[in-house]
């Protein structure tokens, strides 16, 4: 069964570093999402993307965020200049137009 | 804003019996519906859909319920077993709000051999 893939699994940074999470979609998908979820608390959605733009964000999701798909295959979500309080599970997803296909996520700790 | 949660936090079910985990959603416009389940240190993993066209829908074990009234879905397990323990949450869109799905808090079930 095709599978979203996300690297690294976990991931630990100091405040105030960039990082950047990395996604392989499902190879036929047209649209990518990315989510997160704070420990304890709900999936929240911060960006999709079709057509290689941003098609919709939410209030998450700010100048501190941006995504890029370089490729035909990566699809990246880089936190510049990293807080406390983004420490969650960030988690991709593809579509190819509903239903969506998670990935097991990235944990990203920020010490 | 969009408002989508669950009715309870944990559910303990024995082994074998039905388990049925309730959600509440606020945007009358919503129209597609998932339930996922998610086990601990993973994604969460699609287990059925419904339309707003619908009423209910049935999968592999499990039923999902829709009622548009009251705006008010249910995901029905038969027969739980072990294997069944994880979280569960609801999501729903609409058309008004592109392809962006607002999940519940999610129900912790847990089976009990």
């Amino acid at each position: 069964e095709p599978e979203v893939t996300q690297t690294p699994s976990h991931q630990v940074t100091q405040m105030g570093q960039e990082v950047i999470l990395r996604c392989v979609p499902i190879s036929n998908h047209l649209y990518f999402y990315w989510y997160r979820q704070i420990l304890g608390q709900k999936v929240e959605f911060l960006v999709s993307f079709y057509n290689n733009e941003i098609s919709e964000k939410s209030e998450i999701f700010d100048d501190q965020f941006s995504v890029e798909r370089p490729d035909g295959s990566n699809f990246t979500l880089k936190i510049r200049s990293t807080k406390l309080e983004d420490s969650a599970m960030y988690f991709c997803a593809s579509s190819e137009g509903e239903g969506y296909t998670f990935g097991s996520g990235t944990r990203l700790t920020v010490v | 804003g969009e408002s989508v949660g669950l009715h309870l936090p944990t559910l303990s079910v024995q082994e074998g019996d039905n388990s049925i985990i309730n959600c509440a959603y606020s945007n009358s416009a919503s129209d597609y519906f998932i339930w996922y389940k998610q086990e601990s240190g993973k994604g969460p993993q699609f287990i059925i859909d419904i339309r707003s066209n619908m009423d209910k829908r049935q999968g592999q074990r499990v039923t999902v319920l829709l009622n548009k009234t009251v705006k008010h879905l249910s995901l029905q397990i038969a027969a739980t077993q072990p294997g069944d323990s994880a979280v569960y949450f609801c999501a729903e869109t609409s058309s008004n709000t592109g392809n962006q799905f607002y999940f519940g808090t999610g129900t912790s079930l847990t089976v009990i051999p």
